[in-house]
């Protein structure tokens, strides 16, 4: 049963440190997405890769926030400093199997950030 | 630009009764995609069902059926025989298939509460 991995589940850290969330991809996916989830905004979309190359940040807030893949089988989400605002959850998703334009999204269990 | 309403915020149903979260959507794209998404208490997001724009035809899977029609935009999700399990918020989304853009766009989603 292929699923999308995350971690950490849950992080709490003091405003000004820096946190990373690590995503894992569904084995073959070639998409991979980077989700927020708020009670005020919703799921918004922060930032996305296809084959490891950034196709879109335009949601994320470029002056902390910095999403990567190092290799095809890691993605990662970085904020430094973390604010209090940053506090939500975060979630990965991948699709594209076999390289298709535009397949389902799956999602990761997500990763709870507190900022206190 | 896209859109996704769904008006009703929160819905509860008394066990075993059939319930339906409404969904319209709004979209400029001919070719589009549609889904729906379960989120139990424990916050990860379940992939239900996708729907192509060119398809409408309506799919039924067990308990669940989904009733897509192009002349009103609107994708509904009736549950039949409602059980406890099924208490969760669903979210209804869309996405397109243009490169670069193929981010999903949720709805607010719709709570559901299943009282035994």
């Amino acid at each position: 049963d292929a699923r999308v991995t995350q971690t950490p589940r849950h992080k709490v850290t003091e405003m000004g440190q820096e946190v990373t969330m690590r995503c894992q991809p569904i084995l073959g996916h070639n998409t991979v997405f980077w989700y927020r989830q708020t009670m005020m905004q919703g799921l918004e979309l922060l930032a996305y890769f296809r084959n490891r190359a950034p196709l879109d940040d335009s949601g994320m807030p470029k002056d902390r926030f910095s999403a990567e893949m190092p290799d095809a089988t890691l993605a990662t989400l970085k904020i430094q400093p973390s604010e209090p605002r940053d506090s939500a959850v975060y979630f990965c998703a991948s699709g594209s199997p076999g390289g298709a334009i535009y397949d389902t999204q799956y999602f990761g269990p997500g990763t709870r950030l507190t900022v206190l | 630009a896209q859109k996704v309403t769904q008006a009703q915020t929160e819905i509860s149903v008394v066990e075993k009764e059939d319930v339906t979260l409404d969904c319209v959507y709004e979209t400029r794209d001919t070719t589009y995609y549609l889904f729906w998404y379960k989120q139990p208490p424990s916050g990860e997001l379940v992939f239900l069902i996708r729907r192509n724009s060119f398809d409408e035809q309506n799919e039924i899977s067990g308990r669940y059926s989904w009733n897509f029609q192009k002349s009103t935009s609107s994708f509904n999700f009736t549950i039949t025989a409602s059980q406890v399990v099924d208490s969760a918020v669903y979210f209804c989304a869309l996405t397109t298939s243009n490169f670069g853009n193929e981010k999903l766009t949720f709805g607010t989603g719709t709570r559901l509460t299943i009282i035994p």
